[in-house]
């Protein structure tokens, strides 16, 4: 049972351009919707989050749109850069544990 | 890497053998948590802490334990390891209603 899906599995992009990867959730309990970003051989670093009670936040070149109504969310990155290439990661959590529930992954490589 | 140390980094062991992951903190959270991370799944949790004895179980908890004696440690044992037990170990901590922090990973092999 998974409860939070996440697309594309891959994505490749060229320098500048806007990355899109995108989550959906079962779980209407959730409160807290954080994206990690995770490099090879390391563990993963929050990036950026989002509570349901907003439907956007920026955090410079990121970007978290929030729908509660359709129980999706979406990580953009503007301008993307060679150095974002990683793997980034949705979550969910309810409560004020932090136990996450992970999606699947999405391997983004940006061209130079 | 917010004051959490995991060990080991790697171990190989043979199937049926006993093994144990530690997990340390400096921070003084509350929580801590197990995930494992493989191909096509992200990353998932095994069992997490709430307090010093207080621990509960997650998604994949079967053939794991833990144990949590002291805020700083927290144990993850694979009773008799098994070749589906092979992958990447997480370790987390977060406070109260805050981010999680993770470890560096432990890669353990079971052949």
């Amino acid at each position: 049972q998974q409860q939070v899906k996440q697309s594309p599995q891959s994505l490749i992009v060229q320098k500048g351009g806007i990355s899109i990867i995108n989550c959906a959730y079962e779980n209407t309990a959730f409160d807290y919707f954080p994206w990690y970003q995770q490099f090879p051989g390391k563990g993963p670093a929050l990036l950026i989050a989002i509570r349901p009670d907003v439907s956007e936040k920026k955090e410079g070149r990121f970007t978290i749109s929030f729908n509660k109504s359709a129980k999706q969310f979406s990580l953009h990155i503007m301008d993307s850069q060679p150095g974002d290439s990683a793997t980034y990661f949705c979550a969910a959590s309810k409560g004020s544990a932090r136990q996450l529930t992970f999606g699947s992954g999405t391997q983004l490589t940006v061209l130079p | 890497d917010a004051g959490i140390t995991q060990s080991p980094r790697h171990k190989v062991t043979e199937t049926g053998t006993p093994v144990t992951l530690r997990c340390h903190q400096t921070e003084n959270h509350r929580y801590m948590y197990w995930y494992r991370q493989d191909p096509g799944h992200g990353l998932r949790l095994i069992h997490y802490s709430y307090g010093v004895k207080d621990t509960d179980k997650g998604e994949v908890s079967d053939g794991y334990s833990v144990s949590r004696s002291k805020t700083e440690d927290f144990l993850l044992t694979l009773e008799s390891a098994t070749s589906s037990q092979t992958s990447v170990y997480f370790c987390a901590i977060s406070g109260q209603g805050a981010e999680a922090f993770f470890g560096q990973g432990t890669r353990l092999t079971v052949v």
